[in-house]
């Protein structure tokens, strides 16, 4: 596509739930990464890929966050028993490999009531 | 951890004032990119300096990278309300395949 597209934009979720957020980066974009932004805040990395490489986690935050990239394409962000802390934007970016900029999505805005 | 430390956080102008933002760092840094987020948006990508001492310029935007390569700075000229947002500045963290670490962030504001 023409840019990197995130799916739900907006998702409120009870405590304890289950969530998934879904990311759909350009179209030959090698590198994949999720961020998380809380309010006001600067970007935190959570997990990048990097083609057939294994995933770089060394940002999740605990073992309830876990990330998945099917066919080097769409990748999914789950997120288990969610806690109120988890309450953030989810961005996650894709480029081409090596040095070059991101292109983010637009985010999902998470809220753990 | 590596970090990229900016100042400063907040920077209030008045419209056609100058305004510049500076990203520091202990360590040398790899690369570093600017990114500029717009209220309620995500951030976009502005530009790359790779060299020691690099300039680049986008028409009011003046990009500097530092001799050591452990600073970078923006510098706005004559900032319009249309510079309103947060300017981050961000390294590659290990070596050219890694993922971006970015500083916290100058939020600017412009007073019509």
């Amino acid at each position: 596509g023409a840019g990197v597209s995130q799916s739900p934009s907006n998702k409120v979720t009870e405590k304890g739930k289950d969530v998934e957020l879904r990311c759909d980066p350009i179209s030959g974009h090698t590198a994949l990464y999720w961020y998380r932004q809380s309010l006001g805040q600067g970007l935190e990395f959570l997990i990048y890929f990097q083609g057939n490489s294994a995933p770089d986690k060394s940002g999740l935050p605990s073992d309830r966050f876990s990330a998945e990239r099917t066919g080097g394409s769409v990748s999914t962000l789950t997120i288990q028993r969610t806690q109120q802390e988890d309450s953030a934007v989810y961005l996650c970016a894709s480029s081409w490999t090596g040095n070059y900029g991101y292109t983010f999505g637009s985010g999902t805005r998470l809220t753990v009531v | 951890g590596q970090q990229v430390m900016q100042i400063p956080q907040y920077q209030h102008v008045q419209e056609g004032e100058d305004f510049t933002t500076y990203c520091n760092s202990s360590t040398t840094l790899s690369n570093i990119q600017w990114y500029k987020q717009r209220p309620g948006g995500h951030p976009v990508f502005l530009i790359q300096l790779v060299k020691s001492g690099e300039v680049k310029k986008q028409k009011r935007l003046t990009f500097q990278f530092g001799e050591a390569k452990k600073n970078s700075s923006l510098h706005i000229t004559a900032t319009q309300t249309t510079d309103v947002g947060t300017y981050f500045c961000a390294d590659t963290y290990g070596g050219s395949q890694g993922n971006l670490i970015f500083g916290k962030g100058t939020k600017l504001s412009v007073k019509p």
